[in-house]
């Protein structure tokens, strides 16, 4: 079945480490996008990517990084310059952008600080 | 610039009553609005979409959204509340304008969906 993998689901980070989130799609999509879920404030666009090789910052891009050299990856990495990581973080992808695209998610990792 | 407002962070029914989830958005143009369901530690799954082919849009699991440009509104309903139905629901509109914009989507902060037996 075509769908979003999320790895792992749980992951803990130690202070100063960096840590990478793990985002694989086989449904030929062209679009990807990372979120971040806290308690009561809705889903918060991290970073997304339109095509393999560029991406742009969402609202909250400060101490992420991704990467996007296949069509079907986009991991990305939670830096020790983010100061408060303890989240739940919500991969995404859709056929393209526009109006009327709905994104299709993974099912998360929850990240969480040792 | 869009947005939207869900008017309730909670909301409780009793198994088999009808479910109301209030939403209101804001946008500069014709808005793409959406409704979405997460079920705890999952992802989110798309129940329905509005994309101006008809206010009431039907989606899955029994559950429809009325568009109403008058009042700004795109509340969701089900006639009868099952047990699986207790999740948060998201309310979403696309920030695409047509002029540029990525047509990222923006999300309320969610209700969380209460049925008791």
């Amino acid at each position: 079945d075509g769908g979003i993998t999320q790895s792992p689901k749980y992951l803990f980070r130690k202070e100063g480490q960096n840590v990478t989130l793990s985002c694989e799609q086989n449904l030929n999509h062209d679009a990807m996008y990372w979120y971040r879920q806290d308690p009561g404030q809705g889903l918060r666009l991290i970073y997304y990517s339109q095509i393999v090789n560029d991406f742009q910052k969402g609202d909250i891009a400060e101490g992420y990084s991704v990467s996007r050299e296949k069509k079907e990856s986009f991991p990305l990495t939670v830096t020790s310059a983010q100061k408060n990581p303890t989240a739940f973080y919500l991969c995404a992808s859709s056929h393209g952008q526009g109006p009327n695209q709905p994104q299709h998610f993974g099912d998360g990792t929850r990240l969480s600080i040792l | 610039a869009q947005s939207v407002t869900q008017l309730d962070s909670h909301v409780s029914v009793s198994e088999g009553t009808p479910v109301l989830l209030r939403c209101n958005y804001s946008s500069s143009y014709s808005p793409s609005l959406f409704w979405y369901v997460q079920h705890p530690n999952k992802g989110l799954q798309l129940l329905l979409k509005y994309t101006s082919a008809a206010t009431l849009v039907k989606g899955i699991n029994g559950f429809e959204a009325e568009f109403k440009k008058s009042e700004t509104s795109f509340h969701l309903t089900k006639p009868s509340a099952h047990m699986s139905d207790a999740a948060e629901y998201f309310c979403v509109v696309s920030d695409w304008n047509y002029g540029g914009s990525q047509g990222n989507l923006i999300f309320g902060k969610g209700t969380k969906l209460s049925v008791k037996p």
